[in-house]
Parts: structure tokens; C-alpha cells; sequence
């Protein structure tokens, strides 16, 4: 079964420090996406990155970076030089793709809090 | 282009009551997914709509239980309301299936 696990359940840093936020996934399945969101206090779930199975290349978009590591079953974030604006609860989440897609599955969540 | 919209954004009930919440997808999206948020569980997969049939359903109760329209919209029903039912009820869609879910604001149900 499909599972995804944010061992960081919270993290406090000042601004300006860079921050990562660990996934760690299990599937059987041999394809298979990743996704992270952000979720602000307003509620709403923002799209960051998808990443298919197939494709470990990490990602950089702006001060956002994706280290995709099949070997490990991971695929952290990092933030680099933090703002006040990335305080968010964020998510990592797998669905698996062998026979049908499947509905995302998330992991529990990291609070991180940037102080200024 | 407008997102994911949800309604009401906020709905408060009495034990036993039901409740129905909306969601219209962006627009030329089939599919349609509910997820619960309650606290300290993070989120939860409910159901899962794609050309107004059930494709999937997460580990709730027959209480739980929704459709799907023509025009892709969807409602979600929840009846004989518990305190524990009490969460934000999220709204995704996507395109077929391009593994890009896109969220509404999600319509906050609190259970009294």
C-alpha cells in the first residue's frame, strides 16, 4: 500500500536560513507521481511540483529546489533563504500510476514557521 | 480562468443533521476529488468522480457519500452529522488524470 511520511511534524527557522522538508514514500508500484504542496492559513492547498517516477532529475525554481532520490524513496524540499511568506503547513504526496491512476495520498505535514 | 470553487465556506450543524457542500472544477476538468482535514490527521481521501461516476472511495462510512453532475460539479453529502465529523472539507480537480490536482478553499463544517 501506498504511503508517505513528513517525519518533521514542525520547523521554526529565521528568515533568511535555508530549510528542508523531508518525504519519504512506499509504493509497489513502479510508476508512480510526487507532489508537494503549500498549504497558507487561508486554507487552500497551492500546486509547488509533480515529479513522475521516471524522472530523479532534481528541479530549482526560484529559491524552491526538489531533491528526487529513488534509492532512498524520497523527495525533499528546499527553501532557500527563507521569508516570512513561506510560513505554510506543507505537503508531500504520492499517487501510483501501474493500473490507473490512483487518488493522492499525503503525508501528514510540516508546519514551518519563518521568523523575521 | 477561474479555480476550484467550494461552498459554503464555512457551514455549522447540529448532531444528526446532514450536510451538503459544493464544488465546482475549473472548467474543462472531469474529475473531482473530496479529501476530510481534521485536525491532527492530516488529510484524508474521500471519494473520487470522474464523468459522474464513483471511481474510488477512501476508508469512510456509507454516511459519507456524494455525485457527481453533468457539468462536472459535485456535492457532497454527510448525513447523521457526528462531533467528529467536524473538519475542512477540500475540493480538487483535474484534467482526466494528469496527476496535477488543483484545491478550492475548502468549506470548514463544524458539528455542535
Amino acid at each position: 500500500a501506498q504511503k508517505v511520511t513528513q517525519a518533521q511534524t514542525e520547523i521554526s527557522v529565521v528568515e533568511k536560513e535555508d530549510v528542508t522538508l523531508d518525504c519519504v514514500y512506499e509504493t509497489r508500484d513502479t510508476t508512480y507521481y510526487l507532489f508537494w504542496y503549500k498549504q497558507p492559513p487561508s486554507g487552500e492547498l497551492v500546486f509547488l511540483i509533480r515529479r513522475n517516477s521516471f524522472d530523479e532529475q532534481n528541479e530549482i525554481s526560484g529559491r524552491y529546489s526538489w531533491n528526487f532520490q529513488k534509492s532512498t524513496s524520497s523527495f525533499n524540499f528546499t527553501i532557500t533563504a527563507s521569508q516570512v511568506v513561506d510560513s505554510a503547513v506543507y505537503f508531500c504526496a504520492l499517487s501510483e500510476a501501474n493500473s490507473g491512476n490512483t487518488p493522492l495520498v499525503f503525508g501528514k505535514g510540516t508546519r514551518l514557521s519563518v521568523i523575521a | 480562468e477561474a479555480g476550484v470553487t467550494q461552498s459554503p465556506t464555512h457551514l455549522i450543524k447540529t448532531r444528526g443533521q446532514q450536510a451538503t457542500l459544493r464544488c465546482s472544477p475549473i472548467s474543462g476538468h472531469t474529475s473531482v476529488y473530496w479529501y476530510q482535514q481534521a485536525l491532527g490527521l492530516g488529510l484524508q481521501f474521500l471519494l473520487w468522480y470522474d464523468e459522474g461516476e464513483e471511481r474510488n472511495r477512501g476508508n469512510f462510512p456509507p454516511r459519507f457519500s456524494g455525485r457527481q453532475f453533468p457539468n462536472y460539479s459535485s456535492e457532497l453529502n454527510v448525513n447523521a452529522l457526528e462531533l467528529e465529523d467536524s473538519a475542512l472539507y477540500l475540493c480538487a480537480s483535474s484534467p482526466l488524470w494528469t496527476g496535477e490536482a488543483f484545491f478550492g478553499q475548502g468549506t470548514r463544517l463544524t458539528v455542535v
